[in-house]
């Protein structure tokens, strides 16, 4: 069964760094997310992609973060100057029919990232 | 606003009994979709099943039902027989037709006892 695929499954960075997290969705997906989890807690909505554009960020998306699809299959989100409250579990979503209400987000496994 | 509701931060239920995990919902929107996603301790986050606004019958997925109550704004998930390996966190998730994200439950977790 295809599935979202995210690297690396865990990131240690120090304060103010620039991270990477990448990801491949499934293949025929249209609509990407990024979610992310801190510890323990709420699962909670950072971004969502559609036809190489934002189609909708939350409050938590600002400046600091960027999305990008550079190619036909990868999805990334870079953080500028990590900060020690960006330290959660990231995960990539993608569904096929994004708006259409009947299509179920599929999970990658997530990239843990530790900011120190 | 949208806003999912989970009340039970925690759950145990006995191997091989039955257990409801409880889910309402909040939108002014008629058309949406309601999920209900399992995250083991290893972190991944797992469909489990899917009902829609506007269908009639409960979804069913094997040991997975969503017992869906629209007027009462209601989706409660039932896991039967329930086993060890369903020991987990459990999340309501719904998405508005027409808006661009999933909104998620604070989840419940539950323990199977032996």
């Amino acid at each position: 069964e295809p599935e979202v695929t995210q690297t690396p499954s865990h990131q240690v960075t120090q304060m103010g760094q620039e991270v990477i997290l990448r990801c491949v969705p499934i293949s025929n997906h249209l609509y990407f997310y990024w979610y992310r989890q801190i510890l323990g807690q709420k699962v909670e909505f950072l971004v969502s992609f559609y036809n190489n554009e934002i189609s909708e960020k939350s409050e938590i998306f600002d400046d600091q973060f960027s999305v990008e699809r550079p190619d036909g299959s990868n999805f990334t989100l870079k953080i500028r100057s990590t900060k020690l409250e960006d330290s959660a579990m990231y995960f990539c979503a993608s569904s096929e029919g994004g708006a259409d209400y009947n299509s179920p987000l599929h999970f990658g496994n997530g990239t843990r990232l530790t900011v120190t | 606003a949208q806003k999912i509701t989970q009340t039970q931060p925690g759950m145990f239920v006995q191997e091989k009994e039955a257990v409801t995990l409880d889910c309402t919902y909040d939108t002014s929107d008629q058309s949406y979709g309601l999920f209900w996603y399992k995250q083991p301790s290893s972190g991944e986050m797992i469909f489990l099943i899917y009902q829609g606004s506007y269908d009639e019958q409960n979804a069913t997925e094997g040991r997975y039902s969503l017992n869906f109550q629209k007027a009462r704004k209601s989706a409660n998930l039932v896991i039967s027989a329930s086993q060890l390996g369903d020991s987990a966190m459990y999340f309501c998730a719904m998405i508005p037709r027409y808006q661009g994200q999933f909104y998620f439950g604070t989840g419940t977790s539950l323990t199977v006892i032996p």
